[in-house]
């Protein structure tokens, strides 16, 4: 079964440094998400990207963060500069419609 | 906006009980509904899900109607085992717009043998 895979599965960052966390998404999907897990919260939403732009963006998502699809097979979510409150489990989703999501396993980031 | 509510956990039960772990959203329109696991060191799975009043979702012996009267999709398995001891979370999203996941808090299951 087609897979939505995630690297690194963890990292540790200096509070302040640029992370980048990838994805690469089912090959015939054609929307991408960035969701994240705070420890013990729920789920929330960060950002939608389609035809090579978002389509849509929470609050969270602010100009600390920034996505690309650089490749046409790669979908990457950037923090400028991370801090503390910034470490969460990052899911990576894709989806061909509004109903079929595949998550992957998740990168969680410690930010110290 | 739109929101869902799960009961709280965490949720410890015995091998063969019944379950149910309540789901209520608020939306407008007429939202699907998703029912999402998370095993432990793992990513979300799909569960089951509804796209309208009145369907009922089931996968691996878990079901869930969706009630649009009560705005609720409760999750139930008649007789749960050691491996369905995982966290559950409830989801919507819209037809319109960018079809983003609104999540529940999640409701972590523990199934002692």
């Amino acid at each position: 079964e087609p897979e939505v895979t995630q690297t690194p599965s963890h990292q540790v960052t200096q509070m302040g440094q640029e992370v980048i966390l990838r994805c690469v998404p089912i090959s015939n999907h054609l929307y991408f998400y960035w969701y994240r897990q705070i420890l013990g919260q729920k789920v929330e939403f960060l950002v939608s990207f389609y035809n090579n732009e978002i389509s849509e963006k929470s609050e969270i998502f602010d100009d600390q963060f920034s996505v690309e699809r650089p490749d046409g097979s790669n979908f990457t979510l950037k923090i400028r500069s991370t801090k503390l409150e910034d470490s969460a489990m990052y899911f990576c989703a894709s989806s061909r419609d509004r109903y079929g999501y595949t998550f992957g396993s998740g990168t969680r980031l410690t930010v110290v | 906006g739109d929101s869902v509510t799960q009961m709280e956990g965490p949720v410890t039960l015995s091998e063969e009980a019944f379950l149910t772990i309540n789901c209520t959203y608020t939306a407008t329109g007429y939202p699907s509904l998703f029912w999402y696991v998370q095993y432990p060191g793992e990513g979300l799975q799909l569960l089951l899900k509804a796209t309208k009043a009145d369907d009922k979702g089931s996968n691996k012996g878990f079901e869930a109607t969706y009630r649009k009267e009560t705005t609720s999709f409760h999750l139930e398995k008649g007789s749960v085992q050691v491996s369905d001891s995982a966290v559950y979370f409830c989801a919507l999203n819209q037809l319109q717009g960018a079809q983003k996941l609104v999540f529940g808090q999640g409701t972590r299951l523990t199934i002692n043998p």
